[in-house]
């Protein structure tokens, strides 16, 4: 069975402190996608990244890196010189490909993140 | 390029009554799912339709029920509403569905249950 861990509940940072927030999935499946996502308070899941399980490289956009390790099932998001801006939950997810064809997200609980200036 | 819109974004019903959520997808975009969120079970997985036909189910009592338009427009319904029916619907959409493609989400809609 799929499943998702995020294990810290919620983090909170001054401004322009690196923050990594920590992702482990679990899968039986060797094709699977890994996504995350960041929800304000209006209730909008906003898209961040989405990784195949082939793709193990770490990618960098702006502020943002993730870690993709399949070695330890993780996914790793870090914002750098965090902003209040970036002050939301982060979710990450899963999805197997072996769904016949079918979407299905499997999330982890999300991490509160708490940007202080 | 509009986004997933949901309507209603915000609507109070009471326990018994029945509702109907709408979601319209990016434009052409097949596949249209839902999640429930709450704070105690946290994000999940309702159903997804693609091409007017169910392709997925979640764990949820037959009273959630849904169904897609030939415009890939989809409706989700909840009957005999519960009090543990408070939650924020998020509909989703994506081209072809399977986590291949990226995965949108609505802005969702808050339902709250008295």
């Amino acid at each position: 069975a799929q499943k998702v861990t995020q294990a810290q509940t919620e983090i909170s940072v001054v401004e322009k402190e690196d923050v990594t927030l920590d992702c482990v999935y679990e899968t039986r499946d060797t094709t699977y996608y890994l996504f995350w996502y960041k929800q304000p308070p209006s209730g909008e899941l906003v898209f961040l990244i989405r990784r195949n399980s082939f793709d193990e490289q770490n990618e960098i956009s702006g502020r943002y890196s993730w870690n993709f390790q399949k070695s330890t099932s993780s996914f790793n998001f870090t914002i750098t010189a965090s902003q209040v801006v970036d002050s939301a939950v982060y979710f990450c997810a899963l999805s197997e490909a072996s769904q016949g064809g079918s979407e299905k997200l499997v999330f982890g609980k999300g991490t509160k993140l708490t940007v202080n200036p | 390029k509009a986004g997933v819109t949901q309507t209603p974004r915000y609507l109070i019903k009471t326990r018994g009554q029945q509702v109907t959520l709408s979601c319209s997808p990016i434009s052409g975009h097949r596949s249209v799912s839902w999640y429930q969120q709450t704070p105690g079970q946290g994000l999940q997985f309702l159903f997804e339709y693609f091409s007017e036909t169910q392709r997925n189910k979640g764990n949820f009592p037959g009273r959630f029920s849904g169904r897609q338009f030939s415009n890939s427009r989809s409706e989700m319904n909840v009957s005999t509403l519960e009090l543990g029916d408070s939650a924020l619907y998020l509909c989703a959409s994506s081209l072809e569905g399977q986590g291949i493609n990226t995965i949108y989400f609505g802005e969702g809609s808050w339902l709250t249950v008295v």
